[in-house]
């Protein structure tokens, strides 16, 4: 089986910096994805990590251990519109479809 | 490119009635993925397709569920009959394909459709 384990709320104020942790335990790994989904709207795709280390994509940046099972996203100079819920995603086996964890509200403060 | 359009975007009916929601993926994307979203259990895969070949419907979670790729440009996910539990927002979303890595780099989602079923 998989699964994916993901904080279900994180608060910070604008500017500041925030982490959003990953584990995953799955059989079969292609790779870790991160989704911002606003509230009343879809998953939109912020970044993807197939190899180990930090990708970085403006002022977000992602990371990736796969000997730890583990990785983040890493969220810079926050703004209130970053306020969401932000989805890890992993790529199963052979099937290549992705399972989604349960989220994570993020929450900026002025 | 207009993204992955989905149809309709709201859905109100009645406990037995047939549901049919469609999705138009983006032109050129070889996958298209079906998702449902509720409290309670996320963001479910249903189904997904390759080249409008279902590859893996182990998502669906009844025989009232079924899909259709007819053509590389429409879908349709039907729900016959329908249940109260079947309220949620469906998704649909399309990709290009695999990444070097092997896995689904980049899915790109519908607005979906808000499902109720009274």
């Amino acid at each position: 089986g998989q699964s994916l384990e993901q904080p279900s709320e994180v608060t910070a104020v604008e500017g500041a910096i925030v982490q959003i942790n990953c584990t995953y335990q799955t059989s079969g790994f292609y790779g870790l994805s991160w989704y911002q989904q606003h509230d009343g709207g879809a998953p939109t795709f912020l970044s993807y990590n197939g190899l180990d280390g930090l990708e970085e994509t403006g002022r977000f940046s992602s990371f990736l251990s796969r000997s730890d099972s583990y990785g983040y996203l890493l969220l810079q100079e926050l703004q209130m519109k970053d306020s969401a819920s932000y989805f890890c995603a992993v790529g199963l086996g052979s099937a290549r479809q992705l399972t989604f964890g349960s989220g994570t509200q993020l929450t900026v403060l002025p | 490119d207009a993204g992955v359009i989905q149809s309709p975007r709201h859905e109100v009916t009645e406990m037995g009635q047939e549901v049919t929601l469609r999705c138009k993926p983006i032109s050129g994307h070889d996958y298209l993925f079906w998702y449902r979203q509720t409290m309670m259990r996320g963001l479910e895969l249903l189904i997904y397709f390759n080249n409008n070949v279902p590859i893996d419907d182990s998502g669906m979670p009844e025989d009232r569920f079924s899909a259709k790729m007819p053509n590389a440009s429409f879908s349709t996910l039907k729900i016959q009959p329908s249940e109260p539990r079947d309220s949620a927002v469906y998704f649909c979303a399309s990709s290009l394909g695999v990444s070097p890595y092997g896995g689904t780099e980049k899915l790109f989602f519908g607005s979906g459709t808000q499902l109720s079923v009274l």
